[in-house]
């Protein structure tokens, strides 16, 4: 079964670092591109970053450029996002998903529970 | 605002058929395929349809999607309680590069 399970949200205050983890099970992790996906409270999703399988490439939302960094630990079957220099509109519930990428197709297949996290001093 | 453009709410009743709308442009579903994810209350999302019309094991076939140029829709037959629900859009846009969502489609059953 695949499992996806975050941690390391809190209440940091603004201009503060927080590191986010997602241990992953179930499936071989090597061999899948992995996201971060936002949701503000009460409002809709928004993708924040994604890293191919051996980590080579990465991608991110023009928002968390500069600030945000992707990476993951082949040994430990784990996904982390690096936030620092946060701000208030980072606050959010914090996704880590599988993804499904090919040609013309990409989506998200399996979700975490989510971790919050909230800035704010 | 989000890249691609969903209505905010949408309702039915019970065994109703209801119609979800998506807009987005050439670099995004103009391209790519489209996937919808249903969130339900206090729940993570979960994958409803990928690529444009395929539903992954134990999605009712009740859900359906579909995509025409720059647009797509979900359509949800024979509506449910259970179906009350967050509907999102969302596809791969080559311009970023990345994931681009919809803002979201509120379900109500009446």
């Amino acid at each position: 079964e695949v499992q996806l399970v975050e941690s390391g949200g809190g209440l940091v205050q603004p201009g503060g670092s927080l590191r986010l983890s997602c241990a992953a099970s179930g499936f071989t992790f090597s061999i899948y591109w992995m996201s971060w996906v936002r949701q503000a409270p009460g409002k809709g999703l928004e993708w924040v970053a994604n890293i191919k399988h051996d980590g080579s490439d990465k991608y991110y939302v023009d928002s968390v450029k500069g600030r945000f960094t992707i990476s993951r630990d082949i040994a430990k079957n784990s996904l982390y996002l690096q936030m620092n220099s946060l701000r208030a509109e980072d606050t959010a519930v914090y996704y880590c998903a599988r993804d499904i990428q090919g040609d013309y197709i990409y989506y998200f297949d399996y979700w975490g529970q989510g971790t919050l996290v909230t800035v704010s001093s | 605002q989000s890249v691609l453009t969903q209505p905010p709410s949408a309702s039915g009743t019970p065994g109703q058929r209801v119609t979800i709308s998506c807009s987005g442009s050439s670099s995004n579903i103009g391209t790519n395929t489209v996937n919808w994810y249903q969130q339900l209350p206090g729940t993570a999302p979960k994958l409803l349809i990928y690529t444009n019309n395929q539903r992954p094991s134990g999605v009712p076939d009740r859900f359906s999607g579909s995509k025409s140029g720059t647009s797509a829709s979900l359509a949800i037959s024979g509506l449910q309680s259970e179906d009350e629900a967050d509907y999102y859009c969302a596809a791969w846009d080559d311009s970023l590069p990345g994931v681009v969502f919809g803002g979201g489609t509120k379900l109500t059953v009446l």
